[in-house]
């Protein structure tokens, strides 16, 4: 089945060890995006890609930064995480053709831990 | 900017009731609105979607309106069970920014 898939589910790190996760696709959607989300709070969006283009939000730190090497990967990379960091990270999907947009398509989301 | 509200922020119920949770969005310019539950530590799952232009979608007990004019929808649980218990969230396409804005969600609690 077409899906969103993030992997790993789970993920520890050390504080200030960078950490790589990943988001695949097999919806062929244009657009990625990365939640985080932290306990009791709604989704906060990161950043998103429309094809190759990098969409950054104005208050997502320097520290967290994104890559899409091709339509199906994206990839988001903490590169000094920090306490306040550990959240449930969120990728996101959807294909945009104006003037209807499709329902994003959720991956499971990956849950990391710093220590 | 987008500001997604809903309301209220919990709500417990006893297991039977009919039930409607409340979501409210400032800006009409949206493509399409989305409710989603989510269960304590895991990921989200798409209930319903309702595009700018509809103005209701059912899918089983669920029923979800949208009236963009006066940027409301509501999601309407019938005989709630207590598997219904959880997160539920909102969540608005943004118009002309590709974006999804979420609500904090409501949590649910249905009672035995």
């Amino acid at each position: 089945d077409a899906m969103v898939i993030q992997n790993p589910r789970y993920q520890v790190t050390q504080f200030g060890k960078p950490v790589t996760l990943s988001c695949s696709q097999t919806l062929n959607h244009n657009v990625m995006y990365w939640y985080q989300q932290k306990s009791s709070q709604a989704p906060k969006l990161l950043f998103h890609y429309y094809d190759k283009d990098f969409n950054n939000e104005a208050d997502t730190p320097d520290n967290f930064q994104s890559r899409r090497p091709n339509t199906s990967f994206c990839f988001l990379d903490i590169r000094s995480p920090g306490l306040g960091d550990a959240a449930m990270y969120l990728c996101a999907t959807s294909s945009l053709s104006r003037p209807l947009a499709g329902a994003p398509s959720f991956g499971p989301g990956t849950r990391l831990t710093v220590t | 900017k987008q500001e997604v509200t809903q309301i209220p922020a919990a709500l417990s119920v006893p297991e039977g009731e009919n039930l409607v949770l409340n979501c409210s969005f400032t800006d009409s310019a949206i493509y399409n609105l989305q409710w989603f539950r989510q269960d304590p530590g895991k990921g989200l799952t798409s209930l319903l979607l309702i595009q700018s232009s509809q103005r209701e979608q059912t899918s089983g007990r669920l029923n979800a309106s949208l009236d963009k004019s006066s940027g409301r929808s509501t999601l309407y649980i019938a005989a709630s069970q207590p598997g219904d218990s959880a997160t539920y969230l909102c969540a608005v396409f943004q118009g002309g920014s590709e974006k999804l804005v979420f609500g904090k969600g409501t949590k649910l609690t249905v009672n035995p």
